[in-house]
């Protein structure tokens, strides 16, 4: 039982450049979420779903893609990176939408836009 | 006023001792609370609910008082491991997890 598993770790772009970040979980929850993480500030959301084939914005959704053709996987799209895309970006799956079902987060994906 | 506030530290503290922070809320309607820690450039873990009678897990007591709007972890007998970040989760309208707002985190020292 991996848990949320991310990938890449680390990563780095060219302005302009557009990119993948991967996310699986193998817990069955029907909740996946991306959250992006700067120095003073709290995690965002940036896109979340409730389930397959259903996907909504967060707070942060510009610049940003997601897709969720099954339950297992919900991939993160940048489609033309810029530095302020420049943060640590985390995958987080939970059984049921909430509201007292707790966030089980993936390790991280560490961005930088040059 | 943010969301969610929390001191963001550090609080320096020696091993054995007994050290609280506070989160504060600003929606009255919240309903859920979860204290979070984020050790060192790692992901964020739950570490405990925190229910409206309070709760405690080990050395770890977790409590809720609605008339103030605050949320409170105190850890008693320090450990080194211990040292994180603590982040306060508050969902502020019993929505779903789409509703969460994170606080920015207290960090947090345990000192040898």
């Amino acid at each position: 039982n991996a848990g949320v598993t991310q990938t890449p770790k680390f990563q780095v772009l060219k302005t302009g450049q557009s990119m993948t970040l991967q996310c699986a979980q193998d817990m069955n929850h029907e909740y996946m979420s991306w959250y992006r993480q700067d120095p003073g500030m709290g995690l965002r959301l940036i896109h979340y779903s409730v389930g397959a084939g259903i996907t909504d914005q967060g707070e942060v959704p510009n610049g940003y893609n997601v897709s969720r053709s099954t339950t297992e996987d919900f991939p993160l799209r940048l489609l033309s990176a810029a530095p302020s895309q420049t943060s640590v970006y985390f995958c987080a799956s939970s059984r049921k939408r909430g509201p007292y079902s707790p966030l089980h987060f993936g390790n991280g994906t560490r961005l930088t836009v040059t | 006023r943010k969301e969610v506030e929390q001191d963001p530290g550090p609080f320096n503290v020696p091993e054995g001792a007994t050290v609280a922070f506070n989160c504060t809320y600003s929606n009255s309607a919240s309903q859920s609370f979860f204290w979070y820690r984020q050790d060192c450039r790692k992901e964020p873990k739950l570490l405990m609910s925190v229910y409206s009678s309070g709760n405690e897990d080990g050395r770890f007591t977790a409590q809720l008082n609605r008339a103030s709007q605050y949320i409170s972890l105190l850890i008693r007998d320090s450990k080194l491991s211990d040292s994180a970040t603590y982040l306060c989760v508050v969902n502020p309208m019993n929505f779903g997890n789409e509703k969460l707002t994170f606080g920015t985190g207290t960090r947090l020292t345990i000192i040898p």
